[in-house]
C-alpha cells in the first residue's frame, strides 16, 4: 500500500519568514496530493491540493509542487503569520480508483510574532 | 449548512470500559470515513461506509472495535473493551458520491483517552 513520509515533524519560524514542508510518497499510481491544515480544537481542513497532470499550484500565499519521478512534493507557505501556526498534514490518493487517501504523520508549524 | 460533527469532543474512560463515537456527516454525503490519529503519528485510516454499507474496513485495528451507520445517515464507532492503547483522536468525514476530493470534509475530532 501507499507510504507517505513528511518531514520535519516541527517547524519554527519568525513572524514574515517562508515556511517549507516536505512530503515523500511511494506508489507511483497516486495522483492526487491534498494538504490540510488543523487549528487546536478543529478538524483537518484542505488548504490546497494538486493533481499529478500539474507541477505547481499557488493560493495566495500558499503554494505546493509536485516531483512525480522524484515522488516527492512540498507545501510552501510565504509572509508567515501568526494564524498560520497549526498542524499541517500531506496526503496521497488515487482519484478513480482506491481513493481513500494516506497521510503523513503532520507537521506542526509555529510562527512567533 | 451543517459541516460534520462529531460526539462527545473528549471522552476519558478506564480501561475495559466501552465507549461509543458518534459522528453525523454532511447532510447528502453517501461517503463517510472513520480515522484516528495517534499522538505524533499519521491521520490513520479505519473504515469507509458508502450509505449503510461498508466499502471498507481494513484498518479496523481488531474486533473490539465496531462501527454501524444504521440507514446510511449518522455512524457510530464503539470500542469494547478499550485498552490503553486506543487512546488518539477520532476523526470522521464525509464527502458526496465519488471520490475523496474538494468536497471532503473532516469533524472536529473525539479526543479518547483510555486511563
Amino acid at each position: 500500500g501507499e507510504n507517505v513520509e513528511q518531514h520535519p515533524s516541527t517547524l519554527s519560524v519568525q513572524e514574515g519568514d517562508s515556511a517549507v514542508i516536505k512530503c515523500t510518497y511511494s506508489d507511483s499510481a497516486s495522483n492526487y496530493f491534498p494538504w490540510y491544515k488543523q487549528e487546536l480544537g478543529k478538524g483537518p481542513q484542505l488548504i490546497i491540493d494538486i493533481r499529478s497532470n500539474v507541477g505547481e499550484k499557488k493560493d495566495q500565499r500558499i503554494a505546493v509542487t509536485l516531483n512525480k519521478t522524484a515522488k516527492h512534493f512540498s507545501l510552501h507557505i510565504t509572509e508567515t503569520q501568526p494564524e498560520d501556526s497549526a498542524v499541517y498534514f500531506c496526503a496521497a490518493s488515487i482519484i478513480g480508483g482506491s481513493y481513500i487517501p494516506t497521510f503523513g504523520r503532520g507537521t506542526s508549524l509555529i510562527v512567533h510574532p | 449548512e451543517a459541516g460534520v460533527t462529531q460526539f462527545p469532543s473528549h471522552s476519558v474512560i478506564e480501561k475495559g470500559q466501552t465507549v461509543t463515537l458518534r459522528c453525523d456527516p454532511i447532510s447528502g454525503h453517501d461517503n463517510l470515513y472513520w480515522y484516528r490519529r495517534v499522538m505524533g503519528k499519521e491521520i490513520k485510516f479505519l473504515l469507509h461506509f458508502v450509505k449503510e454499507s461498508k466499502q471498507d474496513e481494513s484498518g479496523m485495528p481488531n474486533n473490539r472495535f465496531l462501527a454501524e451507520r444504521t440507514g446510511g445517515t449518522y455512524s457510530t464507532l464503539k470500542v469494547q473493551p478499550a485498552e490503553l492503547e486506543d487512546s488518539g483522536v477520532y476523526f470522521c468525514a464525509s464527502s458526496p458520491p465519488g471520490h475523496w476530493g474538494t468536497e471532503a470534509f473532516f469533524g472536529q475530532g473525539t479526543r479518547l483517552t483510555v486511563v
